[in-house]
């Protein structure tokens, strides 16, 4: 399996709502990430765990929480999210210098 | 600090003709380089990486790019090129180095091939 999953494609959530996003990968990688991409624009590193350890936060908001249950899985949990929030949200593993990323959730906050 | 710099915002260039897309890096010490499609509404799919070796790399759907240290450039090249290869194309640096999990993109450049 060379591939990371990401749950669900799209959704779309209300500014009061709870959801959670999901990426998982089978290839044994140990550093995950997060990425939030704009339209046309590049990805923006959001969170980077390592050996299922937060590393790396860039500063983001609280109302994203990144939690990592275990080695293959990542998830983002959601809550009171803005509209400028609504973007494609990326994962991605790493190990040895290859990343590998999903094809993203695409999240609409109305 | 690591960065990339993609100086084009759009590249046009006629079906069969040579595709070039220009990358240079800033780097401390070692670079990782990558190259990385996107169409609409999709993931990023990886075209090709240099890590070490030969400075001509050899990726996915005909494409390669050349490492030169010198100009700390990584171009993209493809000889050939097709309208299905019209997409938003990012190149990516992190430096060596163990602990150092940092990937940098640069802004993008949207290709377009006119057939």
């Amino acid at each position: 399996d060379t591939e990371v999953t990401q749950t669900p494609k799209h959704l779309v959530m209300g500014m009061t709502n709870k959801k959670s996003l999901k990426c998982e990968q089978h290839m044994g990688h140990r550093a995950m990430y997060w990425y939030k991409q704009k339209a046309k624009k590049p990805p923006e590193l959001m969170f980077v765990y390592s050996y299922e350890k937060l590393s790396i936060n860039e500063s983001v908001p609280s109302r994203f929480s990144p939690e990592c249950p275990n080695s293959s899985l990542l998830n983002l949990h959601l809550h009171a999210l803005q509209p400028e929030d609504s973007a494609l949200y990326l994962c991605a593993s790493s190990q040895r210098g290859g990343y590998t990323f999903g094809s993203g959730t695409r999240l609409t906050v109305v | 600090a690591q960065s990339v710099a993609q100086p084009e915002d759009q590249v046009n260039v006629a079906e069969g003709n040579p595709l070039t897309v220009k990358c240079t890096y800033s780097v401390s010490g070692n670079p990782y380089l990558f190259w990385y499609v996107q169409y609409p509404n999709r993931g990023l799919q990886f075209l090709l990486k240099y890590i070490t070796g030969d400075n001509l790399v050899k990726g996915s759907y005909g494409f390669e790019a050349e490492f030169n240290k010198s100009q700390t450039s990584f171009h993209l090249k493809k000889p050939s090129a097709l309208v299905s290869d019209s997409a938003l194309y990012f190149c990516a640096v992190r430096s060596f180095g163990y602990g150092n999990n940092r990937l940098a993109f640069g802004k993008g450049n949207q290709v377009v091939v006119i057939p």
